[in-house]
């Protein structure tokens, strides 16, 4: 099994509708976080989470938001999907600060209409 | 905002060549620098990490820094198709995260 698993790994939808993607973590990590991915403009930051009382905006957070659960579990919300948000998410956690090693989950491919 | 470049190719080298990447960043205080590869539709994993001038080397790779000319690289010998992927550059950001290049496509052809 996977040491960061996320679901869905692929999810259509049609434009103003609510879609959380979720992630777990095996790995026993504090921070968490959720990139996302668009060709020609590569992984971009949306929100962080150093731990469960701890949320951070990233670089892209308008029209997203994020729940941190638990140690292992970080989802992410979109309120009212729009085209624009069709992108390639990743969830992704580190266990060090600064020590520049990200594991990610598989991704969750998302195609808004 | 930390920037860094890259050239996003792609990269074309037979089998058997050598491969060069090369990344530049805009802040001149980072530290730390990686270097991720990505297969086609897989998530990014780390290869390699640099925090010091000069040459480092693991097995087929080697990442050279220069911090004077804020300039980063990363050799692959011997190419193989098995190394054709996006090679992503990062270096730490200022909110814990790191900030990522938009990747050079490497094709190693037979």
């Amino acid at each position: 099994d996977a040491d960061v698993t996320q679901t869905p790994r692929n999810r259509i939808t049609k434009t103003g509708k609510r879609i959380m993607l979720e992630c777990s973590q095996t790995k026993g990590h504090d921070r968490m976080y959720w990139y996302r991915q668009d060709p020609g403009l590569g992984l971009r930051l949306i929100y962080y989470s150093f731990d469960v009382k701890d949320i951070n905006k990233g670089e892209i957070s308008d029209g997203y938001s994020v729940s941190r659960q638990a140690q292992a579990k970080f989802s992410l919300s979109l309120e009212s999907a729009i085209p624009n948000q069709t992108a390639l998410y990743f969830c992704a956690t580190s266990g060090l600060a600064g020590a520049g090693e990200l594991f990610f989950g598989e991704g969750s491919r998302l195609t808004v209409l | 905002q930390k920037e860094v470049e890259q050239n996003s190719g792609p990269l074309s080298v037979p089998e058997g060549a050598i491969a060069s990447l090369n990344c530049t960043y805009s802040d001149r205080g980072s530290q730390s620098f990686f270097w991720y590869r990505q297969y086609s539709g897989k998530s990014p994993e780390l290869i390699m990490s640099i925090y010091s001038n000069g040459d480092k080397e693991d097995g087929r790779f080697t990442a050279q820094l220069n911090k004077a000319s804020q300039y980063v690289s990363l050799l692959i010998r011997d190419s193989q198709p098995s190394d054709s992927a996006t090679y992503l550059c990062a270096v730490p950001g200022s909110q814990g995260n790191l900030i990522f290049g938009k990747g050079t496509k490497l094709s190693v052809k037979p």
